[in-house]
């Protein structure tokens, strides 16, 4: 299986809104509603932000959103801030009954 | 809350098994609401998915690991496992556990993950 296609950066500057994209295909991200978000500063385990494509796990701040179009899915992060500098990885679930992690993004805040 | 934990040998010889175990604290392995993954990740570089295990012995691969993959689960304690066999230095990573969110068997995303623990391949 490969790896769901992610920008290896994106930069903005504190206040600005910025989107990372997560390209897969018709059976992966395209497919199914399953589509993950996790972030992961450096040393330390990745967190969820979203699941389902658009949920957000309790406590995860409404600055995040995620949506999707045919095989692409976003994470938006709004009123970007410092401590929002980290790697985003989008994960998928696949027809094959596996899941599929993107190659990550790494948000730097200017 | 729930918590994980990943344990075992942190320095693993060329061609030999890779053995890790995760303990679960906070909730119970034995419910059978959840799929249980590893997933790991080189120095500097992405995620990837290793595999998944349930309590019914259930179990899905990653096909590019899955001739070398074993999983299994221990209610009495808590705890699965992975082994890894064959191992080269491309298995090096950070070998983390989590917990799958699942909806009708499909895992939908990793809600708890453990810290992680570094594994080198060396000899």
């Amino acid at each position: 299986q490969s790896a769901l296609t992610q920008p290896a950066s994106v930069s903005g500057s504190p206040g600005q809104s910025i989107t990372i994209s997560c390209t897969g295909t018709s059976s992966d991200v395209g497919g199914y509603n399953y589509v993950s978000w996790y972030q992961q500063h450096p040393g330390k385990a990745p967190k969820l932000l979203i699941f389902d494509v658009s949920k957000r796990p309790s406590g995860v701040s409404n600055r995040f959103s995620g949506s999707k179009s045919g095989n692409t899915a976003s994470l938006t992060i709004s009123g970007l801030q410092a401590e929002d500098e980290a790697d985003y990885y989008c994960s998928s679930y696949t027809s094959s009954n596996t899941r599929v992690f993107g190659g990550g993004t790494k948000v730097t805040v200017l | 809350q729930v918590q994980l934990q990943e344990s075992g040998p942190g320095l693993v010889k060329p061609s030999q098994t890779l053995s890790l175990t995760c303990t679960v604290s906070g909730g119970s392995i034995s419910s059978g609401s959840y799929y249980w993954s590893w997933i790991r990740q080189p120095a500097g570089k992405g995620l990837e998915w290793i595999g998944r295990i349930h309590i019914s012995g259930s179990t899905n691969y990653n096909p590019s690991l899955k001739s070398r993959v074993t999983m299994s689960v221990d209610t009495s304690k808590n705890q699965f496992s992975l082994k890894l066999s064959s191992v080269t230095a491309a298995d090096t990573a950070v070998y983390y556990c989590a917990r799958d969110n699942t909806s009708g068997g499909v895992t939908t995303s990793f809600d708890y993950w453990g810290q992680g623990t570094l594994v080198t391949v060396s000899s």
